[in-house]
Order: C-alpha cells, then sequence, then structure tokens
C-alpha cells in the first residue's frame, strides 16, 4: 500500500531551527508537496519538489531524496506564528495526491 | 490564486439527517475536489466534481451517501446524507491550479465545514 510518515508533533523554540521528516512508499512519484494548516483553517501551499535537492523559499525550505523515499521541511528563525499542522503529500504516479497526517509544531517563547 | 468560499464553516447536525456544503470560486475551475480531514488523521480525498459530467468517487465513498452536484465551472456542493456521529469530520472543497514560481500544480483550499453529528 501506499504510506506517509511524518512525526506527530514537534516542539521548538521562537528564533530556533526546525526540521520536520516526512518518509513515503508509493507507487511512482510525481512531486512532493508542504502544505501549512494552523488550526481551524484551510491547508496552504508552502513548496513543491520533483528533483532531488534543497528549494529554498525565505526562512523556509524543503529537500527531497528520491532514492531513500525521504523529504524534510526546514523552517528558521523560527516565530509564534508558524505554530501550525505541517502537511507532507505525494503524488504517484496515477497523479494521485497521497497524504500524510500532518507535523503538529508547537513553537514556545 | 483562486478564492473560495465555503459554508456552512460548522454545524452540529443530528443522526440521520443530511446536511449540503457549498463552495463558490471566484473563477472558472474545470476540476473540483472535495475532502474529508477527521482528527490526526491525512486529508482522504472523498470525490472529484467535474462539470457536466457525475462525479467520481475514491474507494469506500458512494454517491448514495456523498452526493455532489457542479452546476456549473465556479460552483459545487457536496451532501452528507443520514448522518452519524463516525461522519463527524472537517469537509474541505479544493481546486487545482498553476504555482508560477514552482511550476507545480498545486491545491487551494476552502475553509472547510466542521460537522459534528450528535
Amino acid at each position: 500500500g501506499q504510506n506517509i510518515d511524518q512525526p506527530t508533533e514537534m516542539t521548538a523554540t521562537e528564533g530556533a531551527i526546525v526540521q520536520i521528516n516526512c518518509t513515503y512508499q508509493t507507487s511512482g512519484f510525481n512531486g512532493l508537496f508542504w502544505y501549512q494548516q494552523h488550526a481551524g483553517e484551510a491547508p496552504t501551499f508552502l513548496s513543491y519538489n520533483v528533483l532531488d535537492g534543497l528549494e529554498e523559499k525565505g526562512r523556509f525550505s524543503s529537500f527531497l531524496s528520491r532514492s531513500k523515499g525521504y523529504s524534510y521541511l526546514l523552517l528558521k528563525e523560527l516565530q509564534m506564528k508558524d505554530s501550525a499542522s505541517y502537511l507532507c503529500a505525494v503524488r504517484d504516479s496515477n497523479y494521485q495526491l497521497i497524504w500524510g497526517a500532518g507535523t503538529k509544531l508547537i513553537i514556545k517563547p | 490564486s483562486a478564492v473560495i468560499s465555503q459554508k456552512p464553516s460548522r454545524d452540529i447536525c443530528q443522526r440521520g439527517t443530511s446536511l449540503t456544503i457549498q463552495c463558490q470560486v471566484d473563477s472558472q475551475v474545470t476540476m473540483m475536489f472535495w475532502y474529508r480531514q477527521q482528527p490526526g488523521q491525512s486529508l482522504t480525498l472523498i470525490a472529484t466534481a467535474n462539470q457536466g459530467s457525475e462525479a467520481t468517487y475514491e474507494s469506500g465513498f458512494v454517491i448514495d451517501k456523498f452526493p455532489i452536484s457542479r452546476p456549473n465551472l465556479t460552483f459545487s456542493t457536496l451532501t452528507v446524507s443520514n448522518m452519524s456521529p463516525e461522519d463527524s469530520s472537517i469537509y474541505l472543497c479544493s481546486v487545482p491550479q498553476g504555482d508560477t514560481l514552482s511550476g507545480a500544480n498545486v491545491l487551494t483550499f476552502g475553509a472547510g465545514s466542521r460537522l459534528t453529528v450528535l
């Protein structure tokens, strides 16, 4: 079956750096997405990786290794507003999106 | 990016009743997706709503339980029929659109409808 694994919850300190990991086992691969979802709100798109390597977008970076079935989202200079759930999703060979359960990130002052 | 208005934002429903969720998009889109998000679980695709044809349902979801309408390219409804407590969840509509920076086909979501069935 198809599976996306990411930690359920993480805690970090304001101003620090945190890395959220995502491992996947899917039928084929056509891209990996990270979405941010604040409590009670809709998910919003953060990043997209289809080739191996690091994609940087401001304080957020996303890394992909297709051979390892692995990605991470790196958040730098954490702010209180970064407290949210982070969803990893993989598009399989049929262009279907397979979603992880999300990682709830708690930022402490 | 598209703006999606979804309502109701939340509702408390009695067992056995039905509730219709509406999604209005501010631009014409070919495909609209309906998702369910249960607490602590991943987003699960219920169906894809295409204008002018019947919705395509994912495994485990049937039209009798989740009828969908798509009368035009900017609007869709999802009905949750004969509700039970197991249907308590957040229901989200979404539309795909291109992201100019990454070139990816990303999803824009409505704010969600949180249903509680008693």
